[in-house]
């Protein structure tokens, strides 16, 4: 089961680019790798999620390095909406339990 | 489209009390879970279930009960509660297992044992 390592905390100014990062040495060729966020008092929200290639959308964008040994979530413009406890995970692509429990998580600070 | 509906929202229950934990999905999903949140920890998956019927112990399955009757509800049970199960739970469900698949959450039902 491959685990992520992501810093505890992380502070922004509103309106400026946010990179989260996420290490995973030990990802296997089929796992996927998902972000999700925690909003105050609020259940996880899906984000992103990538298998190689870097990926876009309206949220967020995911930097994937060439190695895949880690990850960087992008928030383009951070705005105080955007303070949250931010979760990397690893999914097998192959399928299975695996990869269901959350860590800790980034708690990102957005300051105004 | 409600998505993941957790009911209640708030519960104190006195040491050795019983009580059901409600949740339901209106996505047709086949997958759902029941997730425990201590403060300041991430999330702990206590109990799985891939379809009406059929269901597998997580991480921290101990003092909790499932069933899955149908495919929309997914119960979760505290029999004899303990201040141990102090904690906010979470119950998300998804299409399927594959490792492409997102997970809906619910917004949670913070139980506090006394």
């Amino acid at each position: 089961d491959a685990k992520t390592t992501q810093p505890n905390s992380m502070e922004s100014n509103e309106e400026e680019p946010v990179h989260l990062p996420c290490n995973h040495s030990t990802i296997s060729g089929t796992d996927y790798i998902h972000w999700y966020r925690q909003l105050p008092s609020q259940g996880p929200e899906y984000v992103i999620h990538g298998l190689t290639s870097n990926v876009n959308n309206r949220m967020a964008s995911l930097a994937i390095a060439e190695d895949r040994k880690s990850s960087t979530l992008i928030l383009h413009r951070a705005t105080l909406r955007d303070a949250a406890v931010y979760y990397c995970i690893l999914r097998d692509g192959r399928g299975g339990a695996d990869g269901l429990t959350f860590g800790k998580g980034t708690h990102l600070i957005i300051q105004p | 489209n409600a998505g993941v509906t957790q009911t209640p929202k708030f519960r104190i229950l006195k040491i050795g009390q019983s009580m059901t934990l409600q949740c339901t999905q209106d996505m047709n999903h086949n997958y759902m879970y029941w997730y425990r949140q201590d403060p300041g920890m991430g999330l702990k998956l206590i109990y799985y279930s891939v379809g009406a019927g059929i269901t597998d112990k997580g991480e921290v399955p101990n003092g909790y009960n499932v069933s899955r009757s149908t495919t929309e509800d997914f119960p979760l049970r505290l029999e004899l509660a303990a201040p141990s199960q102090t904690s906010v739970y979470f119950c998300a469900s998804s299409r399927d297992l594959s490792g492409a698949n997102v997970l809906t959450f619910g917004a949670g039902s913070r139980l506090t044992v006394l």
